[in-house]
């Protein structure tokens, strides 16, 4: 079972660049959510989806942005790299709805590194 | 607006010790608490939640946690630690609506070390 699938797992950037991170989940989750993991600082909220066309923010949300055509898909992309994006990036999703527990699935990671 | 704080950034014990994570919740709603756990280079894995009924709840590997409304706490233990119990520890809460149940809120984690 793939389960949630994140690419790539490992990228480097300069300052400027644009890039966009790749999140798939084969659950038919309706939630998606984008996650960075910073050291001492536990994993901070940077967007999240409730389903196919809506989006919206999170704790941390400057610098990023985020769409949602498919329940499957749930990319984040950044603008204009800057060193302060430096992190690893974790897209989770969750069963949505009436019963929802809110156990959140993880994907295994992207780190970027910003130059 | 919820939050959580792990008490202790580093704990070490020794093998067969008794391992306690501490986490102490805020809420203005009844939430839904979560222990993940996170091994090098991997992403995060459930341990445990509780969601209602018994406080005390048992998970994998061994660990369980009890929900004290009254302390708003929901501290992790597992009596007997393995060398495979190495991994760093994140709690998090989240509230009942169905609409942002899935939100969690996490706190900046617990490394844990198991010596010999």
């Amino acid at each position: 079972n793939a389960g949630v699938t994140q690419t790539p797992k490992f990228q480097v950037l300069k300052t400027g660049q644009s890039m966009t991170l790749q999140c798939a989940q084969d659950m038919n989750h309706e939630y998606m959510s984008w996650y960075r993991q910073d050291p001492g600082m536990g994993l901070r909220l940077i967007h999240y989806s409730v389903g196919a066309g809506i989006t919206d923010q999170g704790e941390v949300p400057n610098g990023y942005n985020v769409s949602r055509s498919t329940t499957e898909d749930f990319p984040l992309r950044l603008l204009s790299a800057a060193p302060s994006q430096t992190s690893v990036y974790f897209c989770a999703s969750s069963f949505s709805g009436t019963g929802n527990t809110g156990e959140l699935f993880f994907g295994e990671g992207s780190r970027l590194t910003v130059l | 607006a919820q939050s959580v704080t792990q008490l202790g950034s580093h704990v070490s014990v020794s093998e067969g010790a008794l391992v306690l994570l501490r986490c102490n919740y805020s809420s203005s709603v009844p939430p839904y608490l979560f222990w993940y756990v996170q091994y090098p280079n991997q992403g995060l894995q459930l341990l445990l939640k509780y969601t209602t009924g018994a406080t005390l709840v048992k998970g994998i590997n061994g660990f369980e946690a009890e929900f004290k409304k009254s302390e708003t706490s929901f501290h992790l233990t597992k009596p007997s630690a393995h060398m495979s119990d190495a991994a760093e520890y994140f709690c998090a809460v989240s509230d009942r609506a169905a609409g942002t149940a899935s939100k969690l809120t996490f706190g900046t984690g617990t490394r844990l070390q198991v010596t010999l």
